[in-house]
């Protein structure tokens, strides 16, 4: 089992560029979270998702958007990139108990 | 607001004791978690408290107080490996985790 996924690993983007962030997870659970992490900030939720075809807001949505057409992916979009969204993008799930599983990361820079 | 307060930085040496602590402010608690972060890698799980006391799980350790909205990570016989970060983290919910800043645990021989 490959627990949690994310692509792609590192990004640079140029301000104004779009991309997705793509996260999967193969052990059936319903819930699954994006979270960004800046130096000294710890880590925020942006998005989450309670299931198939739901999406909510977290603490900091803003320049954001999500979807869930699939159980096992969770699409982070960013529409046009701005400087302050460099950071790291953390993916999680969880499932009936309180743990949740981070996936490894997506490390991205816009300039 | 919401705020979870915990120290930036601890030191301590191999095999010694370190507490790190934690209080929060939240609106809606459901449990506080802790999680280990090894050089920005993925946060990993550590322990759950929902009620008052102290769960032990071998040489990691983790106490509540609701009352006093305040709970810690107490880490014992430390090795160099469990130089990493410690975030607590409120289960707000049953879903959503809200997380302090970290603590930065650095232990030398």
């Amino acid at each position: 089992n490959a627990g949690v996924t994310q692509t792609p690993k590192f990004r640079v983007l140029k301000t104004g560029q779009s991309m997705t962030l793509l996260c999967a997870q193969d052990m059936n659970h319903e819930y699954m979270y994006w979270y960004r992490q800046d130096p000294g900030m710890g880590l925020r939720l942006i998005h989450y998702s309670v299931g198939e075809g739901t999406t909510a807001k977290g603490e900091v949505p803003d320049g954001y958007n999500v979807s869930r057409l699939k159980k096992q992916n969770f699409l982070l979009g960013l529409e046009s990139a701005a400087p302050s969204q460099t950071s790291v993008y953390f993916c999680a799930t969880h499932q009936g108990d309180y743990e949740q599983y981070f996936g490894p990361g997506t490390r991205l820079t816009v300039t | 607001g919401q705020s979870l307060e915990q120290p930036s930085e601890v030191t301590a040496v191999e095999g010694a004791i370190v507490q790190i602590n934690c209080t929060y402010q939240t609106s809606g608690f459901y449990g506080l978690s802790w999680y280990q972060q090894h050089d920005g890698g993925a946060p990993t799980f550590l322990s759950y408290n929902a009620l008052d006391g102290l769960e032990e799980t071998g040489r990691f350790s983790s106490f509540l107080s609701r009352s006093d909205s305040y709970g810690y990570l107490l880490l014992q016989e430390l090795q160099m490996k469990d130089s990493a970060s410690y975030f607590c983290a409120v289960n707000q919910a049953g879903t959503a985790l809200i997380f302090g800043k970290g603590t930065t645990l650095s232990v030398s021989s």
